[in-house]
């Protein structure tokens, strides 16, 4: 069935440094690749997304880059700050079901000052 | 603050009983779906509405049922509860059903069965 991986389950960087986490998907259908971002006691919040037909999506210190090929997708945030500590999800959907996400198991980052 | 609205925030009950979980969308959001967060499972897709009719179903239990009312609020309610059912449940909306849809997630329900 549907399945997306997500590595590592744990990150502890330093406030400045880089942070990446990879996502793989089983569903070659898939075509639309969300990454949230879950603080304590909320819900998860939309960071970035990418579509299959774009290899790679930037926004400030947050890039995505997709690798369709090998199935692979991942989250990278460049100077890493204190407030980015959170749990982070990717997710992956077919173009016909857009609400219909599969998760990632998660990331907790953490960033030390 | 997402806009979208899920009470109550906290609801503990006792194995076989039935509870009802709210949500309203955000202002204009035709889609409403639910997801189930817990440790093991993480977060799975339930189901989905639009405008009052249901769109898709994922690993949602039998004896749980969702409806959207003509005021594009939304109810989940779990019947027969076990001690499995034990999770946070969220409430997401989207504008429509276009091909990439970005959700947003309201705050949750904490279920808690005893």
């Amino acid at each position: 069935g549907e399945n997306v991986e997500q590595h590592p389950s744990t990150l502890s960087v330093q406030e400045g440094d880089s942070a990446v986490i990879k996502c793989t998907y089983s569903d070659s259908a898939s075509n639309y690749f969300p990454w949230y971002k879950q603080e304590l006691g909320k819900g998860p919040q939309l960071i970035i997304d990418i579509r299959s037909n774009v290899g790679e999506k930037k926004d400030q210190r947050i890039a995505v880059t997709l690798n369709k090929t090998a199935k692979h997708f991942s989250l990278h945030i460049t100077e890493t700050q204190p407030e980015d500590s959170a749990v982070y999800f990717c997710a992956a959907s077919r173009g016909n079901q857009g609400g219909k996400l599969i998760f990632g198991q998660g990331t907790e980052l953490s960033v030390k000052p | 603050d997402s806009g979208v609205t899920q009470t109550p925030k906290h609801l503990i009950t006792a194995t076989g009983q039935r509870v009802t979980l709210r949500c309203s969308p955000r202002s204009g959001d035709l889609s409403v779906y639910w997801y189930q967060q817990s440790l093991d499972q993480g977060l799975q897709f339930l189901i989905q509405y639009y405008n009052g009719e249901e769109r898709a179903k994922g690993n949602i239990l039998e004896r749980f049922s969702a409806q959207q009312f003509p005021d594009l609020h939304s109810e989940l309610n779990l019947s027969s509860l076990e001690l499995g059912d034990s999770a946070l449940y969220f409430c997401a909306s989207s504008v429509d059903l276009g091909i990439t849809e970005k959700l947003f997630f309201g705050s949750g329900t904490q279920l808690s069965v005893l």
